[in-house]
């Protein structure tokens, strides 16, 4: 079975200061991690994805995210936060090792609502 | 199209109506995922859809809800005798060929069940 934590129902910051939005797995195999951001109304918009390779990934809107096989995380970071950042972000893990046919579906979390202040 | 788009955006119904939730993918895309987000809750993954294969239906929460998807493009999902527990988004992804991991999302349905 495949699992994600977002432990942070809430996270806010200041306008310009860097943000974290903290996200932890649990997979059989190795992990696909994906981040998605919703704004209101609006359906998910995918930000950046770990597959293989550089544990550093960069995304758009100038996200990054940190893949820590030890300590099973894949936390989001921005440098500086805007006021447009805020929005509901999704952690979402698929395990790496699947049979023929299955379905490759992602778990997500249950969201994190960040909101950065003027 | 440029994106996945889904219809109606929002839809009403009384409790016991049966309604249909469209999902049209980006063009190309093979596999197509029919996700349920209920309030404050994540995504829960209802049925996929590959190419010509039958469709893994592990995650539809009652035999309610059927889906189909004709011609390998456009989506349908049923939820018939509606029930108010039914009332969340209905969201759907489309992603391209083997190894291409991401998925792309519509905006998602609204349904409320009166």
């Amino acid at each position: 079975a495949q699992s994600v934590a977002q432990p942070e129902d809430q996270v806010n910051v200041a306008e310009g200061n860097p943000l974290t939005v903290k996200c932890t797995y649990s997979v059989s195999g190795n992990p696909y991690l994906f981040w998605y951001v919703q704004y209101p109304n609006r359906g998910l918009q995918f930000l950046l994805k770990y597959i293989t390779g550089d544990n550093l990934v960069k995304g758009s809107y100038g996200f990054e995210a940190e893949f820590n096989k030890s300590q099973t995380s894949f936390h989001l970071k921005k440098p500086s936060a805007l006021v447009s950042d805020s929005a509901l972000y999704f952690c979402a893990v698929r395990d790496a090792g699947f049979s023929s046919g299955s379905a490759r579906q992602l778990t997500f979390g249950s969201g994190t609502q960040l909101t950065v202040l003027p | 199209g440029a994106g996945v788009s889904q219809s109606p955006s929002n839809k009403v119904t009384e409790k016991g109506k049966d309604v249909e939730l469209r999902c049209d993918p980006i063009s190309g895309h093979t596999a197509l995922y029919w996700y349920r987000q209920s309030l404050g809750q994540g995504l829960e993954f209802l049925i996929y859809f590959q190419g010509n294969s039958a469709p893994d239906k592990s995650g539809l929460p009652s035999d309610r809800f059927s889906a189909e998807r004709t011609g390998g493009s456009v989506s349908t999902l049923t939820i018939q005798r509606t029930q108010q527990e039914d009332s969340a988004v209905y969201l759907c992804a489309s992603r391209g060929l083997a190894g291409e991991e991401t998925q792309y999302f519509g905006p998602g349905t609204r349904l409320l069940v009166l």
